[in-house]
């Protein structure tokens, strides 16, 4: 049973451009919730997508959207990339609140 | 939002030695995970504890709801313990709420 799998593992972009990550959830699982956590600390949560709706939302500004599709794969876009955009990009699904994690999308902005 | 603290901050141990992580929350929560982040950055699940005790090999966890806080315990440790352990709250439609975590770093 493949877990939770991200793509890109590593990303480095031009600031003002944008980034996709993509998100395959653990089989079974139909919730998928993206964090950013930058150097040195916890994750933090950005938004969570749930019967491809944003179910509920971080305190991110409107530059991070996202998307989830009928298989419950998601994808993370941010627009307009400023240099504190660079971090690790974690990708959660979950069903019935346990939570497991990809490995994650190292973005590191220029 | 719900305050997480995690102590200590930094641990260094000599393999073999065991340790106790401490995880204070400032509201009741639905349910906490520990995780190991390893050097990779990989979040690995350790426990998914509401209250009382799980173990897990040489790993065991207590969460204590009513006083707000949760234990991990980590016995005999050996080098590949080494990396930042992680709690989280589990709060509204599972949404997690991270501590900053204790870096373990466990030498030979």
């Amino acid at each position: 049973d493949a877990g939770v799998t991200q793509s890109p593992t590593h990303l480095i972009k031009t600031r003002g451009q944008q980034v996709t990550l993509r998100c395959s959830p653990k089989s079974g699982h139909d919730t998928v919730s993206w964090y950013q956590q930058a150097l040195g600390q916890g994750p933090q949560f950005i938004f969570q997508y749930y019967e491809e709706e944003e179910r509920q939302r971080g305190n991110f500004p409107d530059r991070f959207s996202g998307h989830q599709f009928p298989n419950y794969s998601s994808e993370l876009n941010v627009n307009a990339l400023l240099l504190g955009d660079s971090a690790l990009y974690l990708c959660a699904s979950s069903r019935d609140r346990e939570a497991f994690f990809g490995q994650g999308t190292r973005l590191t902005v220029v | 939002g719900i305050q997480v603290e995690q102590s200590p901050p930094d641990l260094i141990l000599q393999e073999g030695a065991n340790s106790t992580l401490r995880c204070n929350f400032s509201d009741s929560v639905n349910n906490l995970q520990w995780f190991h982040q390893n050097p990779w950055g990989q979040l690995i699940n350790l426990f998914y504890i509401p209250s009382g005790t799980k173990q897990n090999g040489r790993l065991s966890a207590t969460t204590v709801a009513t006083e707000r806080y949760s234990l991990l315990y980590i016995s005999s440790s050996q080098t590949t313990d080494s990396g930042v352990y992680f709690c989280a709250v589990v709060g509204g439609w599972g949404k997690l709420q991270f501590g900053a975590g204790t870096q373990v770093v466990v030498t030979p």
